[in-house]
């Protein structure tokens, strides 16, 4: 099974901060990886897909970027309504498999 | 607007069954792949299963396979998750989701709102 590793697991930040979040697999995905935004209590949001594409109605402040095993979801700009879990899955093979989370909390 | 409903969580003792079922609504439910996400209390996402749009091709993860059937009805816009032998620790919320394309090569661009099952003596 692909093992999907995110860091951090915890990131404090202020509105208006950029902040960047790291997915990495343990062979190699090609692009095949999705980030997605998870609020309490809410199903999870798609933000991002095939690594870099950005989901239709996401705000062009997410962006994703990478290939390969390293990965890299960024808020350009923090927007309280940010403030969230972001968890990164690939779909390159079967088991699909999720990164453990990264909680972004308000500094 | 696009819609996914599930339904048919839960309690059930250890060793029971229980079905799953989602309806999906506004769009052509037989073009897409299909999957089962679930999250347990304070925790991650774990994949449970997907298939395929004209369910030929269905997968499992080891943690449920031979436990669960997943399958689907595009007459009826459903989608269907079977669990048998239920654990403690498939106590979770079951989420449907929708893969974005016709093949797996997309994230989940639709999801239902969960539906608890609980497994407990």
């Amino acid at each position: 099974d692909i093992q999907m590793t995110q860091s951090p697991s915890t990131l404090s930040a202020s509105v208006g901060d950029g902040v960047t979040i790291t997915c990495r697999a343990s062979q190699s995905i090609s692009s095949w990886l999705a980030w997605y935004q998870q609020k309490p209590g809410k199903a999870p949001k798609l933000l991002i897909h095939k690594a870099s594409s950005l989901q239709s109605g996401v705000p062009s402040r997410f962006s994703g970027s990478g290939s390969g095993t390293e990965f890299t979801l960024t808020i350009s700009s923090l927007q309280p309504d940010d403030f969230a879990t972001y968890y990164c899955q690939q779909y390159n093979s079967i088991p699909w498999t999720f990164g453990q989370g990264t909680k972004v909390e308000i500094k | 607007q696009v819609q996914l409903v599930e339904s048919g969580g839960g309690l059930v003792k250890p060793g029971g069954s229980l079905t799953l079922s989602c309806a999906a609504s506004r769009f052509i439910f037989s073009d897409y792949y299909m999957s089962w996400i679930r999250q347990a209390p304070g925790k991650g996402l774990e994949w449970v299963s997907y298939i395929s749009s004209s369910g030929s091709m269905i997968y499992y993860a080891d943690s449920v396979k031979g436990r669960f059937t997943m399958s689907r009805d595009n007459a009826k816009n459903s989608l269907y998750l079977q669990m048998n032998s239920l654990r403690v620790e498939d106590t979770a919320v079951y989420y449907c989701a929708r893969v974005g394309s016709s093949s797996p090569y997309y994230g989940m661009d639709v999801w239902g709102q969960g539906t608890t099952v609980s497994v407990s003596s």
